[in-house]
């Protein structure tokens, strides 16, 4: 069966710190990955979609980035956070034609 | 205006009693739908998928897709506490779209 993980599970940052999430995907080969950012109360912001190694979609302009250096990972990133870079990380994969499935999260904090 | 309008609620009602979500959307063509299911601090799951419109049955759940009001509902039946949660519809354009539209979500509480 298919896995997704995330990590870290709680992040606490500085404004101005670098940022490094990641996620990987057991049981599937090149799947569809994404990343979503939930903001407390609010829906899901698609920020990077990939449908292959290397290949990187941004949906929204901001101090973000994403790379996917392996089929099964996918990275987001950010040289210096801002405050409203605060929310919920969501990493998910593609199975079939819609079918997203999603990890746990990443719960991050600027302070 | 939004391409999919969810109320986001917050919805509260009586166990045992029947939960109605909605969702509306601003773009025809528009041909899958689903339904996810997310709990306070964890990523969504996927609840229902349906293509087009009708009705598709899971258990408690209903889903059902009416295109010619750009209109698509979930029905839980017989409300358990263990369904407290928010609910978050989502879209696709054609079979080979690779991005979902959300819905807000709507926090639904079932008291015991």
């Amino acid at each position: 069966s298919q896995t997704i993980h995330q990590w870290p599970a709680t992040l606490v940052q500085p404004v101005g710190s670098p940022l490094s999430l990641e996620c990987t995907v057991e049981g599937t080969s090149n799947p569809n990955l994404y990343w979503y950012r939930q903001a407390a109360g609010r829906g899901l912001q698609l920020l990077f979609y990939s449908v292959g190694i290397g290949q990187i979609s941004s949906e929204v302009p901001q101090n973000l980035s994403a790379s996917r250096p392996q089929d099964r990972q996918f990275i987001l990133s950010s040289k210096k956070l801002l405050l409203s870079d605060s929310g919920f990380y969501l990493c998910a994969w593609m199975f079939g034609q819609h079918e997203q499935y999603f990890g746990p999260g990443t719960r991050l904090t600027v302070t | 205006q939004k391409e999919v309008e969810q109320d986001p609620g917050p919805l509260s009602v009586p166990e045992g009693a029947i939960v109605s979500l909605n969702c509306t959307y601003s773009n025809s063509a528009f041909q899958y739908f689903m339904w996810y299911r997310q709990y306070s601090r964890k990523g969504p799951e996927l609840l229902m998928y349906t293509y087009s419109s009708g009705n598709k049955e899971d258990g408690r759940f209903t889903a059902q897709v009416d295109k010619s009001s750009k209109y698509i509902s979930l029905f839980i039946r017989d409300s358990q506490p263990s369904d407290s949660a928010t609910y978050l519809c989502a879209m696709a354009l054609r079979s080979n779209d690779y991005k979902l539209s959300f819905g807000a979500g709507t926090t639904v509480t079932v008291r015991a």
